[in-house]
């Protein structure tokens, strides 16, 4: 198992551009999750997903969208990139309670 | 909502002593906590776990307590080695909302 998989590790982009960063896992979870990482703020929950076709808000999901057509994809999309969106992007699986983190997407916004 | 507050930021031992990080929660309805550690440029790997109706939970080096009344608990680990340097977070858990602490930057001197 590749269990959670994350693409790009890296991208910069310009103020204004959009962009989708991706999240797959091979676990048959049925919920997936976004959080994104700053210095001393610890992680934060963007969106999560309990299933196929079912997408909630987390605590910061502003600029950010989702959908969750397959379970096993979770995609967020960037719709306008804001120099405020510059942090480290987890994705994380579970199967109940226990989360699996992705190795994390370093977003720079200029 | 949930607010998780996470102490000391930052920790240094000597190679085989002990480190304790502490942290408490707001919301008494949260019922599962993990500790996860994060190595550099890696994404947080659960270590241990506690759910509301257990105190205290052991495995080898590493041990968790819960105090439900206090609304806090913590993370022992014993006798540290040079790999137990990391970023270690604790978190709360209610119905799959997870909020994290601030952080604990550990450093083992060898």
């Amino acid at each position: 198992n590749a269990g959670v998989t994350q693409t790009p590790k890296f991208q910069v982009l310009k103020t204004g551009q959009s962009m989708t960063l991706q999240c797959a896992q091979d676990m048959n979870h049925e919920y997936m999750s976004w959080y994104r990482q700053d210095p001393g703020m610890g992680l934060r929950l963007i969106h999560y997903s309990v299933g196929a076709g079912i997408t909630d808000q987390g605590e910061v999901p502003n600029g950010y969208n989702v959908s969750r057509s397959t379970t096993e994809d979770f995609p967020l999309r960037l719709l306008s990139a804001a120099p405020s969106q510059t942090s480290v992007y987890f994705c994380a699986s579970s199967h109940h309670e226990e989360q699996y983190f992705g190795p994390g997407t370093r977003l720079t916004v200029t | 909502g949930e607010n998780v507050e996470q102490h000391p930021s930052t920790l240094s031992v000597q190679e085989g002593d002990s480190a304790v990080i502490k942290c408490t929660y707001s919301d008494s309805a949260s019922n599962y906590f993990p500790w996860y550690k994060q190595e550099l440029g890696k994404g947080p790997q659960l270590i241990i776990d506690i759910r509301s109706n257990v105190g205290e939970k052991k495995d080898q080096r590493i041990a968790v307590t819960l105090n439900k009344t206090a609304k806090h608990f913590s993370l022992h680990i014993t006798e540290t080695q040079p790999e137990d340097s990391a970023v270690y977070f604790c978190a709360a858990t209610k119905t799959l909302k997870v909020t994290f602490g601030t952080g604990t930057k550990l450093q083992v001197i060898p």
